[in-house]
């Protein structure tokens, strides 16, 4: 079981804008950066935001990543039926000294 | 360019060892900050941080696991290798190997991946 909670599934229109959220602690999140990952049918998990709100090389900006006390936020915007995925959240537990990843959310597009 | 790519068996019986083995290029495991970590996910369900270990040879574990799990790193054949006891079906998944800095935390390139069923 996670300890970092994620909605199990959020939708839109295309060309409408998504948010997940990812919820956690002051052990977790509070103090330590956020990642987000997409993990697209059958494929392993790709980085899309790192360091909280940082995007690697390639990333379109229609990802963006935000953080605020102990939860984290992805939001998509422009959605495109590409988008369909699974996306979770991650970061370093400093109680276990260990990483953690979200319960994972799916987003539909409409 | 940095990839990576996991092998082992696709099969174990309950209660066998399991060895996994990640190859990787394109970055050097001596490299200050440098790390490999270990995410397996069971079918249909969430991804599962297991273990990782750096550069200066610093292991971490999942503390849920950390009974079964040895990480291991062998820096002269790019390779970095994870082992876990007594497996049971629970631990069926894909595994995958990942590299990340300490800097950031963050999984950047990932492995395609490894099924792994656990049956009799």
């Amino acid at each position: 079981q996670s300890v970092l909670t994620q909605p199990p599934s959020v939708s839109a229109a295309p060309g409408q804008k998504v948010t997940i959220s990812c919820s956690g602690s002051s052990s977790n999140i509070g103090n330590n950066y956020v990642s987000w990952y997409q993990q697209l049918p059958g494929t392993a998990p790709k980085l899309l935001i790192y360091e909280n709100n940082k995007r690697p090389s390639g990333i379109p900006d229609r990802f963006s990543g935000s953080k605020s006390g102990t939860s984290a936020t992805l939001g998509i915007t422009g959605l495109q039926t590409g988008d369909e995925a699974d996306y979770y959240c991650g970061t370093w537990e400093s109680s276990l000294s260990a990483g953690v990843f979200g319960t994972g959310t799916k987003v539909t597009v409409l | 360019q940095i990839t990576l790519k996991e092998s082992g068996p696709t099969l174990v019986k309950p209660t066998q060892t399991l060895t996994l083995t990640c190859t990787f290029s394109g970055f050097s495991l001596s490299t200050s900050g440098v790390g490999v970590g270990w995410i397996r996910q069971p079918p249909g369900k969430a991804l599962e941080w297991l273990a990782l270990i750096y550069w200066d040879d610093d292991k971490r574990y999942s503390p849920s696991l950390k009974s079964r799990l040895t990480i291991t790193k062998d820096t002269s054949k790019n390779q970095v290798v994870l082992t876990m006891t007594n497996m049971d079906p629970v631990d069926t998944a894909t595994y995958y190997c990942a590299h990340t800095l300490i800097a950031d935390d963050a999984f950047d390139i990932w492995g395609q991946g490894t099924m792994v069923t656990v049956s009799s």
